[in-house]
C-alpha cells in the first residue's frame, strides 16, 4: 500500500522555527512535494524536491532524503499569517504503474501563537 | 494565472440523486485530478486523467465516475449520491508530473 505520514498539529510562537515532518511508503516515487492551505482555501504549492538535500525558498525551506523515504518542511521566522495547514505530497505510479498520481498525506495544522 | 474554476462552490443534493461537479482549467494542462477533503484524513485521490478521454482510478473511486471530453474539462460524477459522499471536493492540474499542482476552490457538497 501507500502512506504518507504527517502530524497533525503543531504549535509554534511568533519569530520561532518549526519542522514539519513527513514519511512515505509509495510503490514509485518521483519527487517530495509541499502544498499550504488556509481555513477556507485552496492547496497551494510551495516546494518540491527531486533530489536529496535541502531546497530554499525565502522563509520556508524543504528537505528530501529518499533513502530514508523522508523529507520535511522548515518554516523560519514564523508569522502569524503561517497559520494553516501543511500538506506533503508524493507521485506514485497509478495502475499497472504506466501512469504517475499525485497523492497527499493528511496534513499538519499550524498554530502560530503571538 | 492559471485559473482553476469548479463549477459551484456550495451545492445540496438529495440522497439517490446523480451529481455533477464540474471543473476547468485555462493553461492546456494535460493532468486533472478529482480528491475529495474530509477532516483528519486528508487529500484523497478519486480519479485522475493524464490525457483526453484518458483516465484512471485513484484510491477511493468507488462511488464515483469521471468524464474528460474536452482538454479543459474534468467532470466528477456522483452516479447516485449517498449521504457518505458530503464532503469538501477539490480539482486540480498539473502541466506534467514534475510541476506544481493547481486547485480550483473547492465545492463543499452535502448529501441530505
Amino acid at each position: 500500500g501507500q502512506s504518507l505520514e504527517q502530524p497533525s498539529e503543531v504549535t509554534a510562537v511568533e519569530g520561532a522555527i518549526v519542522q514539519i515532518n513527513c514519511t512515505y511508503q509509495t510503490s514509485g516515487f518521483y519527487g517530495l512535494s509541499w502544498y499550504q492551505q488556509h481555513d477556507g482555501g485552496a492547496p497551494t504549492f510551495l516546494s518540491y524536491n527531486a533530489l536529496d538535500g535541502l531546497e530554499e525558498t525565502g522563509r520556508f525551506s524543504s528537505f528530501l532524503s529518499r533513502s530514508d523515504s523522508y523529507g520535511y518542511l522548515l518554516l523560519q521566522e514564523l508569522q502569524m499569517k503561517d497559520s494553516a495547514s501543511y500538506f506533503c505530497a508524493v507521485r506514485d505510479h497509478g495502475y499497472g504503474g504506466a501512469t504517475n498520481k499525485l497523492i497527499f498525506g493528511t496534513g499538519t495544522l499550524l498554530a502560530v501563537q503571538p | 494565472d492559471v485559473k482553476v474554476t469548479q463549477s459551484s462552490r456550495y451545492l445540496v443534493k438529495r440522497t439517490g440523486e446523480k451529481v455533477f461537479l464540474e471543473c476547468v482549467q485555462d493553461m492546456d494542462h494535460e493532468n486533472m485530478f478529482w480528491y475529495r477533503q474530509d477532516p483528519g484524513l486528508g487529500l484523497r485521490l478519486i480519479y485522475f486523467s493524464y490525457d483526453v478521454k484518458m483516465k484512471e482510478k485513484g484510491d477511493i473511486p468507488e462511488g464515483y465516475s469521471v468524464s474528460r471530453e474536452k482538454k479543459e474539462r474534468f467532470s466528477l460524477i456522483l452516479e447516485s449520491a449517498s449521504t457518505n459522499q458530503t464532503s469538501m471536493y477539490l480539482c486540480a492540474s498539473t502541466r506534467d508530473m514534475n510541476t506544481e499542482a493547481f486547485f480550483g476552490q473547492g465545492t463543499r457538497l452535502t448529501v441530505v
